[in-house]
């Protein structure tokens, strides 16, 4: 069980580009969770995600922020025409249900 | 409005001395606890988690202390080693934690000398 695989590890994006962050859970795991943690930050929950369905998405930006999990395929947190305060490191996090959570070791987006 | 606040943002401890982490919350709907330790270019990964209904869980060297009247909770690194500098992050959540809407705080980033 390779654990949960974020790619890429690194993504470098000028302003106005999209950037596509992709996350496959765990072996078993039908829940995904994104996070976006700011330096020296914390991390902050963005959405919740289970099969095909969005659970809880109140912490994601009104606008051009996206995030799916498709019946197949890895969940992806997708970000249109990026501005230099979307740089962050974005981490993904999958459970089997109820906690147990297991990250990922993130995905560092920087816009040039 | 900041949920969780823990403190200090920084902790030096030499080599076998106790690390503690202090993190206070707001809302009374919390009733799952986590710390997470972080290395530098990883994710998160849970270290021992606590429910409000015991005051104290203890894993090796690691005890978490929970205070339900004063919403504190603090976690103890008993014999600290080198090998546990790192940034370590207390969260909280509602619904036991099953909805994964993890409050953190910010972190304190611990330094443990040899």
């Amino acid at each position: 069980n390779a654990g949960v695989m974020q790619n890429p590890r690194h993504l470098v994006r000028r302003r106005g580009q999209e950037a596509r962050l992709r996350c496959s859970p765990m072996k078993g795991h039908s829940h995904v969770y994104w996070y976006r943690q700011l330096p020296e930050e914390g991390l902050k929950f963005m959405v919740y995600l289970q099969k095909e369905n969005i659970i809880d998405e109140s912490g994601m930006p009104k606008e051009r922020f996206s995030a799916e999990f498709p019946k197949e395929g890895p969940s992806i947190l997708r970000i249109q025409q990026v501005v230099r305060g979307d740089s962050a490191a974005y981490f993904c996090a999958s459970s089997p249900g109820a906690g147990g959570y297991t990250f990922g070791s993130g995905t560092r987006l920087t816009v040039v | 409005q900041q949920q969780v606040k823990q403190s200090p943002q920084s902790l030096i401890v030499q080599k076998g001395g106790i690390s503690i982490i202090n993190c206070a919350y707001e809302n009374t709907a919390f009733d799952y606890f986590p710390w997470y330790q972080q290395f530098p270019g990883k994710g998160p990964a849970l270290l021992i988690a606590i429910r409000p209904d015991v005051s104290e869980k203890k894993e090796g060297r690691f005890t978490i202390s929970f205070n339900k009247s004063a919403k504190q909770f603090s976690l103890h690194i008993m014999d600290s080693q080198p090998g546990d500098s790192a940034t370590y992050f207390c969260a909280a959540s509602k619904d036991g934690g099953s909805q994964g809407n993890l409050i953190f705080g910010k972190g304190t980033k611990l330094s443990v000398k040899p």
